[in-house]
């Protein structure tokens, strides 16, 4: 199947800082990469929604100034977390698609705790 | 309303036994699609099963069937002779094509016990 990879895996920053998280499908071009965040015992919330070469979507209640997500080419999307606070902590998780047959595949995921 | 039901929070299987894992969902799309995914306590998430709303036959993948009724709106999933491995957090999710929106369950956790 298809492989989608995100780095880091893990990261701790400071508050005030920003954190870039990567996103890459490494055996498929993908049109468009979907952006989640999962709260503890929680389901994923999707954040946007981008597609290769267009601004990203975002979902009511996402500050697209906070989150900026950047799609440059069909194989990288990338989720930069501005001035990050402890509340941004999470685990982000990234998916790809490249639309047929309609399946995303996911990335394993980064943890970001912010102190 | 809910885009998407899981109404079993958490259940429990006995090794071998086959489990099946409800799910509900709600659109007014014509056109849509119906995932189900699990996550591991390691946090990524795997891509099990796809059924789309037009495809007439129930959907398999191994040991993994999902039983679509799409009168009564349901995509349940049935995990057949269940492993140790299975043991973990599952979604049902739903994209609607047409309406561009993908919406996730609040996931079952399943304890697969020896």
């Amino acid at each position: 199947g298809a492989v989608v990879s995100q780095h880091p895996s893990r990261v701790i920053c400071k508050s005030g800082t920003s954190v870039k998280i990567e996103c890459r499908s490494l055996d498929f071009q993908a049109t468009t990469m979907f952006w989640y965040r999962q709260f503890p015992k929680q389901s994923l919330m999707l954040m946007a929604t981008s597609n290769e070469g267009s601004k990203a979507t975002y979902e009511q209640g996402v500050e697209k100034d906070k989150f900026l997500i950047n799609h440059a080419s069909l194989t990288l999307s990338t989720l930069t977390v501005t001035s990050a606070h402890p509340e941004d902590s999470s685990f982000y998780i990234c998916s790809a698609s490249n639309r047929e047959p309609y399946e995303q595949y996911f990335g394993p995921g980064t943890r970001l705790t912010v102190t | 309303a809910q885009k998407i039901t899981q109404t079993q929070p958490g259940m429990f299987v006995q090794e071998k036994e086959a489990v099946t894992l409800d799910c509900t969902y709600d659109t007014s799309d014509q056109s849509y699609g119906l995932f189900w995914y699990k996550q591991p306590s390691s946090g990524e998430m795997i891509f099990l099963i796809y059924q789309g709303s037009y495809d007439e036959q129930n959907a398999t993948e191994g040991r993994y069937s999902l039983n679509f009724q799409k009168a009564r709106k349901s995509a349940n999933l049935v995990i057949s002779a269940s492993q140790l491995g299975d043991s973990a957090m599952y979604f049902c999710a739903m994209e609607e094509y047409n309406f561009n929106k993908f919406y996730f369950g609040s996931g079952t956790k399943l304890n697969v016990k020896p």
